[in-house]
C-alpha cells in the first residue's frame, strides 16, 4: 500500500490550536475506523496518543483529540506546551492484517 | 507497565542474516496480537510483520516477504524476527509492538540494524 499523506510540518505558538491532516484511501482511512496517533520525540520511540480515531489511552491529555471524515483523518492539538514539540504520525488499518504509516508530521512550537 | 525490550540488532553485510529477539513483561502476552514495525533513518514507520497470539497466522509485507519469518514462544514471553538475505535499504530501526486494541500499537525502545558492506 502507499503511506498515508500527511503535512511535512505545522507550527503554532503556546496555548494556541493545530491540527494535522492524514489522507489516505478508501482501502484504508475511508475503509476502518482503526486509525491511531503517534508522538515521536528525538531518538525516542513512537508513543501511541489516539486510537480507533478519537479513543485518548490513559495517561493522554484530552488536549490531545482526533476525528476522521470520508478518507482523511485529522489530530488536534489544542494548548499547545512546548513538550508537545515532536513528529505525529497516523497509521490505519489496511485489511489482511496490515498497517500504513503516514509521512509524519513535524510540529514546532513557536 | 507494558515493557518490550528488542535485542539483536546490529551491522551485517547485504545478503547476511539476523535474528532479533523482543522480550515481552507486564502484560499477557499469549493472548497478545504482535507486530514489528522499522522505521528507516528520517523516514516514516513502515509495518513489517503480524503474528496472531497462537502464532498463525502471520502476515507480511511485500517489502520484506520470502526473506524475513516472525515467530514467538508464548511460554518465555518472546517475540522473534528472523531476516535473511538482508539488503542495504533493510537498514532501520525495528520495534517490537503489541496491539493495544483496534490495531493501535504499544512499541518497544527499538533495535538498530544496519546493512552495509
Amino acid at each position: 500500500q502507499s503511506a498515508l499523506t500527511q503535512p511535512r510540518s505545522v507550527s503554532g505558538s503556546p496555548g494556541q490550536s493545530v491540527t494535522i491532516s492524514c489522507t489516505g484511501t478508501s482501502s484504508d482511512v475511508g475503509g476502518y475506523n482503526y486509525v491511531s496517533w503517534y508522538q515521536q520525540h528525538p531518538g525516542k520511540a513512537p508513543k501511541l496518543m489516539i486510537y480507533r480515531v478519537s479513543e485518548r489511552p490513559s495517561g493522554v491529555p484530552d488536549r490531545f483529540s482526533g476525528s476522521k471524515s470520508g478518507n482523511a483523518a485529522s489530530l488536534t492539538i489544542s494548548g499547545l506546551q512546548a513538550e508537545d514539540e515532536a513528529d505525529y504520525y497516523c497509521c490505519s488499518y489496511a485489511g489482511r492484517y496490515t498497517l500504513v504509516f503516514g509521512g509524519g508530521t513535524k510540529l514546532t512550537v513557536l | 507497565d507494558v515493557q518490550l525490550v528488542e535485542s539483536g540488532g546490529g551491522l551485517v553485510q547485504p545478503g547476511g542474516s539476523l535474528r532479533l529477539s523482543c522480550a515481552a513483561s507486564g502484560f499477557s502476552f499469549s493472548d497478545s496480537e504482535m507486530n514489528w514495525v522499522r522505521q528507516a533513518p528520517g523516514k516514516g514507520p513502515e509495518w513489517i510483520s503480524y503474528i496472531n497470539d497462537n502464532g498463525r497466522p502471520t502476515y507480511y509485507a511485500d517489502s520484506v516477504k520470502g526473506r524475513f519469518t516472525v515467530s514467538r514462544d508464548n511460554a518465555k514471553n518472546s517475540l522473534y524476527l528472523q531476516m535473511n538475505n538482508l539488503r542495504v535499504e533493510d537498514t532501520a530501526v525495528y520495534y517490537c509492538a503489541r496491539d493495544f486494541t483496534g490495531w493501535s500499537l504499544d512499541w518497544g525502545q527499538g533495535t538498530l540494524v544496519s546493512v552495509s558492506a
